[in-house]
This record gives C-alpha cells, structure tokens and sequence, in this order.
C-alpha cells in the first residue's frame, strides 16, 4: 500500500531564516505531487504541484520554491521566512488525474 | 474563476442528531470529493461522485452530487463524537487541479 511521509512535524523558526520541508512517497511510481498550505481551520491552497522529476508548476507568486529531485520526494523550500509564511503545510500525492489526493500528515510551520 | 462554496461555516449540534453540509458552485465539474480533516492531521479522501444525481452512503454518511453536476450535499445521521472534524470539499478544475471549498467546522457535542 501506498504511504507518504513529512518531516519534521512542527517546526519554530525566525524570520529570515531558510526553510527546507520533505515530503517522500512509497509503493507508488511517478505519481503527481502537491504541496499545500491551509490557514487555521480552512481550506487548501495550492502552492506547487509536480507530475515529474524536475517538472515543478507553482500557482502561488511568493519566496517559496519546490524541487523534487527524486520521483517520490518532494521538498518545499525558501531562503528567507516572512512571518506571512506560517501556517499548516501539506504534502500529497495522487494518480495522473488530479481528483482523489492522499495527504501526509502535515508541518506545523511557526515564523517568529 | 471556478469556486466552491461551502456551508455552514460552522455547525456546532448535540449527539444523535442529523445534519447537512453543502457545497455550492456555479460552475460544472466532472466530479467532485469530500474529506474530512481532524485537527492536527492531513485531510482523508470519503467520497468521490462522478454522476450527476449519484448518491453513495459510507455508514451513516450519505454524499449527493447534483443532478447538473454544480454541487453536493453531505448528510449524516445520528451524530456521533466521532464525526467531529472539519469537512472540505473539492473538485477538478478545467486545468485539472483540484479546487477546494473553505469546509465545514462540525462539532459533535457528547
């Protein structure tokens, strides 16, 4: 069966400061992957999402980047942390349609 | 812009009893997904409806997709504790990208 990971599970960083969130995927091949955020008790937004090594479409103009330099790994980065930038983030993965996600368990992200 | 609107934004009710969510759109989409999210924890996939007018039951959770195919309902009976949660909707955009509702905050009171 399929599972996916995210690490770490909270992290507290200052403004300024880098940013690197991993999100691995297992018993699936080339399969689409997402990063979200989700504000307190609301919906997603999608943030990045790649169908492909390399392949990295952003929806969301800000300081954060993603690359996924593996087919099941996929990382969620940025140079420099605003206090903007807190928030829930999710990784997922999903089939060649877009419908039907499956979430890890999400970052706890607190800029200060 | 395709948008999905969910409602209530809140529904706070005792055990046992029934309740609706909706989600609303003007748009048509070719199917759509409910999930449910506990505090904490990523969202977990309930439901997909494709059909319009399709009904599909999962234990006291009964999910409708409209007849036109713009919206759907959740309804559950007999409330429990457990259902607590937040309850997202969302749906594949002309770009084939899930869009999603801003959900439904329930609470089940014991």
């Amino acid at each position: 069966s399929q599972t996916i990971h995210q690490w770490p599970a909270t992290l507290v960083q200052p403004v300024g400061s880098p940013l690197s969130l991993e999100c691995t995927v297992e018993g699936t091949s080339n399969p689409n992957l997402y990063w979200y955020r989700q504000a307190a008790g609301r919906g997603l937004q999608l943030l990045f999402y790649s169908v492909g090594i390399g392949q990295i479409s952003s929806e969301v103009p800000q300081n954060l980047s993603a690359s996924r330099p593996q087919d099941r790994q996929f990382i969620l980065s940025s140079k420099k942390l605003l206090l903007s930038d807190s928030g829930f983030y999710l990784c997922a993965w999903g089939g060649t349609s877009a419908y039907e996600q499956y979430f890890g368990p999400g970052t706890r992200l607190t800029v200060t | 812009t395709q948008l999905l609107e969910q409602s209530p934004q809140f529904l706070s009710i005792q055990e046992g009893e029934n309740l609706t969510v909706y989600c609303n759109s003007s748009s048509v989409f070719s199917s759509l997904q409910w999930y449910r999210q506990e505090p904490g924890e990523g969202p977990v996939l309930l439901v997909t409806v494709v059909t319009g007018g399709e009904v599909k039951k999962l234990k006291r959770l009964t999910f409708q997709f409209g007849d036109a195919r713009k919206d759907s309902s959740l309804h559950i009976t007999a409330a429990q504790p457990g259902d607590t949660g937040l309850y997202l909707c969302a749906a594949e955009d002309s770009n084939y990208q899930l869009i999603w509702g801003a959900g439904t905050k329930l609470i089940i009171k014991p």
